[in-house]
């Protein structure tokens, strides 16, 4: 158990809709981290978040959207949902900054019909 | 464009074996280098983070170097195990860009 806790686990939904998902990080991590994992691809890096402010973007689309809130939670908003959005996203946390490990939640999984 | 390489794409060996992986990275803008173990139907797990030129790092019979000046890190298991199997990441952190950059894995299958 990494610590980490991403909710819902599974999430269905259909085109031009939007879903927004959770992530609880590690008691006492400062930083958040999205991550996209589409069929047959590797883990692409979102969004970063670090004691409540944005840090770094990765190939986020526009359509999506994250904050960090004062408790250190983060949610990830996904919007005008398209087929393509359908894939695992993970969040992770770590105590700092990037010297320091990311822990990785179990990821949910976003299907679009 | 940062871009992280990691060979082989994929190893099969025997229960005992040892064997290493190695990522290629862009020694330019380098800031860290994770390493992460991931099971399959798991999260990512991760092995260590590394900073500086000449690093080395060891958990158990998994150790790690960098190479930093020449932009290559390589991934050591010794005595492989079947519980060794599974896919390892490297990741560059860019330091001016603040990115995270993945590589594309080495799928790691131990038999009995």
């Amino acid at each position: 158990d990494s610590g980490v806790t991403q909710t819902p686990k599974h999430l269905i939904t259909a085109t031009g809709q939007r879903v927004t998902l959770r992530c609880s990080p590690r008691s006492g991590d400062l930083s958040v981290y999205w991550y996209q994992q589409s069929l047959d691809q590797g883990l692409q890096f979102l969004i970063q978040y670090y004691n409540g402010e944005e840090r770094a973007k990765g190939n986020i689309l526009e359509r999506f959207s994250a904050q960090q809130f004062p408790d250190l939670h983060s949610e990830l908003n996904l919007s005008s949902l398209e087929l393509g959005d359908s894939a695992l996203y993970f969040c992770a946390s770590s105590a700092s900054g990037d010297t320091q490990p990311q822990h990785f939640g179990d990821g949910t999984r976003l299907s679009i019909l | 464009i940062l871009n992280v390489e990691q060979s082989p794409q994929s190893l099969h060996v025997q229960e005992g074996d040892s064997t290493n992986f190695t990522c290629s990275f862009p020694s330019s803008n380098f800031y860290a280098l994770h390493w992460y173990r991931w099971e399959t139907a798991k999260s990512p797990e991760a092995l260590f983070v590394m900073t500086l030129n000449g690093d080395e790092k060891k958990k158990g019979r998994i150790s790690a170097t960098l190479n930093t000046k020449e932009g290559y890190s390589y991934l050591y298991i010794k005595g492989s195990q079947p519980e060794d199997s599974a896919t390892y990441l490297c990741v560059l952190h860019g330091g001016a860009t603040n990115k995270l950059i993945f590589g594309t894995g080495t799928l790691l299958a131990v038999q009995p």
